[in-house]
């Protein structure tokens, strides 16, 4: 089946560890984007790419982390440096050129 | 000024009514816009995508886009009470080739039985 997948999908984290979020599409999407969602609150941007080997930063990046060495990935790295980490992360991909994005179901992470 | 602006509501409508979502956005270059759906606990899904000024209709759903205004719009026909979820306007780069695609924060939709 075509699709993003992302994983896992509930994580918790000490305080003071990174921890890494898997973004995997099969569609053969260019564009890959990471956004933060919090309780009540709409999709901010942290990090998007539109090629491998390339990406930008969003809205709310301090504290992230992103590579895109494949296509077919784009894995995001909370850091420790994220003071309030805490929130639903969603991954997307698109065609690219002004085209829809896609959604995966979304990694639920927890500081404890 | 946030780049994409939507009523946060909530928006409560009877069943069988039509509801009316509102989206505004500050760049005036920008290429293309969404909608979206979201239950809560869930990630966002595509319901329209718009692209040129005018109406677009899909279903139950119409989408409007007004460039000169900077103003696009989605209608639900007919409410149905599975039509309660947050809605979720999207804008795509102003220059083709900009990919960063911003939200507005949301409007949450209730359809009254």
């Amino acid at each position: 089946d075509g699709g993003i997948t992302q994983s896992p999908k509930y994580l918790f984290r000490k305080e003071g560890q990174n921890v890494t979020l898997s973004c995997e599409q099969n569609l053969n999407h260019d564009a890959m984007y990471w956004y933060r969602q919090d309780p009540g609150q709409g999709l901010r941007l942290i990090y998007y790419s539109q090629i491998v080997n390339d990406f930008q930063k969003g809205d709310i990046a301090e504290g992230y982390s992103v590579s895109r060495e494949k296509k077919e990935s784009f894995p995001l790295t909370v850091t420790s440096a994220q003071k309030n980490p805490t929130a639903f992360y969603l991954c997307a991909s698109s065609m690219g050129e002004n085209t829809e994005a896609f959604f995966g179901q979304g990694t639920r992470l927890t500081v404890v | 000024q946030k780049e994409v602006e939507q009523n946060s509501g909530p928006l409560s409508v009877p069943e069988g009514a039509i509801a009316s979502l509102n989206c505004t956005y500050s760049d005036r270059g920008s290429q293309s816009f969404f909608w979206y759906r979201q239950y809560s606990g869930k990630s966002p899904e595509l319901i329209m995508s718009i692209y040129s000024n005018g109406d677009k209709e899909d279903g139950r759903f119409t989408a409007q886009l007004n460039k000169a205004s900077q103003y696009v719009s989605l209608l639900i026909r007919d409410s149905q009470p599975s039509d309660s979820a947050t809605y979720l306007c999207a804008v795509n780069g102003a220059n083709f080739g900009n990919e960063k695609l911003t939200f507005g924060t949301g409007t949450r939709l209730t359809i009254i039985p």
